[in-house]
């Protein structure tokens, strides 16, 4: 069936260091892929998106990479600062309505 | 420019009450999406609305739970007669179009406490 799925639970990271937040997802039919940013107590937030005939997508300090040989799916965060502490969100939508997330990842900047 | 709206962000309801949830899409959106939090983990799709239209409700329990979005007004997720287990943050979220070719824009959410 589909799902989204997180290696790390929990990631903690240098304020300055670059962060890299890896996802998994199984559907192969999944075509576009959104990473999306949810601090204490808010909504999630848009970062940046990819489709599925991009390997990778730049936005401002995100990078996104998408390799669907193996499924996997990460954001990388550069020069990572301590307003970037939030749980981390994967969805994959395959061409539908449905937005599927996966369980998040924790980043915890250390100043 | 207002962002999605959702009311009340804290909402207190004892066992067997009812809970109205509220949700105004951003300006110009005609689609909106119901999700479920429970802490510690992702967002679980519940429903997905038209105006005056439920196109997919897959993901919301059978009894007790519905929604609509009337053609005038906020769209309302309604659980009836509500229990502990319905204790969860209500996220509602639009987009101009359906979700699989549009950014899907989230509101604050909507905190509900049984007691």
């Amino acid at each position: 069936g589909e799902s989204v799925g997180l290696h790390l639970p929990t990631l903690s990271v240098q304020e300055g260091d670059n962060s890299i937040i890896n996802c998994a997802y199984s559907n192969s039919a999944s075509d576009y892929f959104i990473w999306y940013k949810q601090e204490s107590g808010k909504g999630p937030q848009f970062i940046i998106d990819i489709r599925s005939n991009m390997d990778k997508r730049q936005g401002q300090r995100v990078t996104v990479l998408l390799n669907k040989t193996v499924k996997h799916l990460s954001l990388q965060i550069a020069a990572t600062q301590p307003g970037d502490s939030a749980v981390y969100f994967c969805a994959e939508n395959t061409g539908g309505f449905k937005t599927i997330f996966g369980a998040g990842t924790r980043l915890f900047v250390k100043a | 420019n207002a962002g999605v709206m959702q009311n009340p962000r804290h909402l207190v309801r004892r066992r067997g009450q009812e809970a109205r949830l509220r949700c105004s899409p951003m300006k110009g959106h005609s689609h909106v999406y119901w999700y479920r939090q429970l802490p510690e983990e992702g967002l679980k799709f519940m429903v997905y609305l038209q105006k005056e239209n439920i196109i997919d409700e897959s993901g919301m329990p059978k009894e007790r739970f519905s929604a609509e979005f009337p053609k005038e007004g906020p769209s309302i997720l309604r659980i009836q007669q509500v229990v502990r287990g319905d204790s969860a943050a209500y996220f509602c979220a639009s987009s101009p179009g359906p979700g699989g070719e549009y950014e899907q824009y989230f509101g604050p959410g909507t905190r509900l406490t049984v007691t």
